[in-house]
C-alpha cells in the first residue's frame, strides 16, 4: 500500500525559506517511471502543481515561482524535501505531495500540510 | 504553458441528476498513444482523489457512474446519476507536458 505525508512548518514570516518533507512508503522513488510530485492549494482556490522529481532525477519545477523552488531526494529515509525561498503571504496554502507512475495521473496523495506566511 | 479551462464553475444539481463538466486544453494534451488528462474530486479539508486517468481509464474503486471522454483539446467528465457523496469540486489536470496545470474547478452543489 502507497502512502505520502507531509511535514513543515505550519507558520513562517515573509522572506523566510519554507522546507517541506515528502515521507512515503510502498514504493521507491528511484523505480523506473515514478514520479513524486509536490502541489499546493491556497485557501478557496484551485490546485497548483510546483514540482516534480522523476525516479531518473530528473527535476521540474513550475516557472511561475521563478527559481524559488528545490526538490531532492533522500533515498536512504524514503522522503523528497521540497524547499521554497523567500516566501511571501501568497504562498499560503496546503501543500501536498503525490505519487505517479508512468502514464497515469498521480494516485495517491499525502493528507497535505497547511502553511501560513505572516508579513 | 496549456492553459485548462473548466465549464462551468458552479453546477447545481439533484440526487439522480445527470451531470456534465467540460474541461479544454489551450494546446492538444493527446499523443500517439494516450491522452494526458486526468479528473479528480475534492472534498472540503480533504486531498484530492483520482477518478479518472488518460481521459476516460475509470481508477479502480471509483464507481461506474463516473466516465470521462474527450481528446486533443476537448474533454468531458459525466457523472450518470448524481449521488449525496459526488457532491464535491472536480478538477481536470494536464500532465502531456510541463509546467502540469490544472482546471480551475467545478464545484457540484445540492440543488
Amino acid at each position: 500500500q502507497i502512502t505520502l505525508k507531509e511535514s513543515g512548518p505550519t507558520l513562517l514570516k515573509a522572506t523566510q525559506t519554507l522546507t517541506l518533507t515528502c515521507t512515503f512508503s510502498g514504493f521507491s522513488s528511484t523505480t523506473s517511471g515514478v514520479v513524486v510530485a509536490w502541489i499546493r492549494q491556497p485557501p478557496g482556490k484551485a490546485l497548483d502543481w510546483l514540482a516534480v522529481l522523476e525516479w531518473n532525477d530528473d527535476v521540474r519545477y513550475n516557472p511561475s515561482l521563478n527559481n524559488r523552488l528545490t526538490i531532492t531526494r533522500d533515498p536512504s529515509s524514503n522522503q523528497v524535501v521540497l524547499s521554497l525561498t523567500n516566501v511571501d503571504p501568497m504562498d499560503t496554502g496546503t501543500y501536498y505531495c503525490a505519487h505517479r507512475l508512468l502514464w497515469r495521473g498521480m494516485d495517491v496523495w499525502g493528507q497535505g500540510t497547511t502553511v501560513t506566511v505572516s508579513s | 504553458d496549456i492553459q485548462m479551462t473548466q465549464s462551468p464553475s458552479t453546477l447545481s444539481a439533484s440526487v439522480g441528476d445527470r451531470v456534465t463538466i467540460t474541461c479544454r486544453a489551450s494546446d492538444s494534451v493527446s499523443g500517439r498513444t494516450y491522452n494526458w488528462l486526468a479528473w479528480y474530486q475534492q472534498t472540503p479539508g480533504k486531498p484530492p482523489k483520482l477518478l479518472i486517468n488518460q481521459a476516460s481509464s475509470l481508477e479502480t474503486g471509483v464507481p461506474s457512474r463516473f466516465s470521462g471522454s474527450g481528446s486533443g483539446t476537448e474533454f468531458t467528465l459525466t457523472i450518470s446519476s448524481l449521488q449525496p457523496d459526488d457532491f464535491a469540486t472536480y478538477y481536470c489536470q494536464q500532465y502531456k507536458t510541463y509546467p502540469w496545470t490544472f482546471g480551475q474547478g467545478t464545484k457540484v452543489e445540492i440543488k
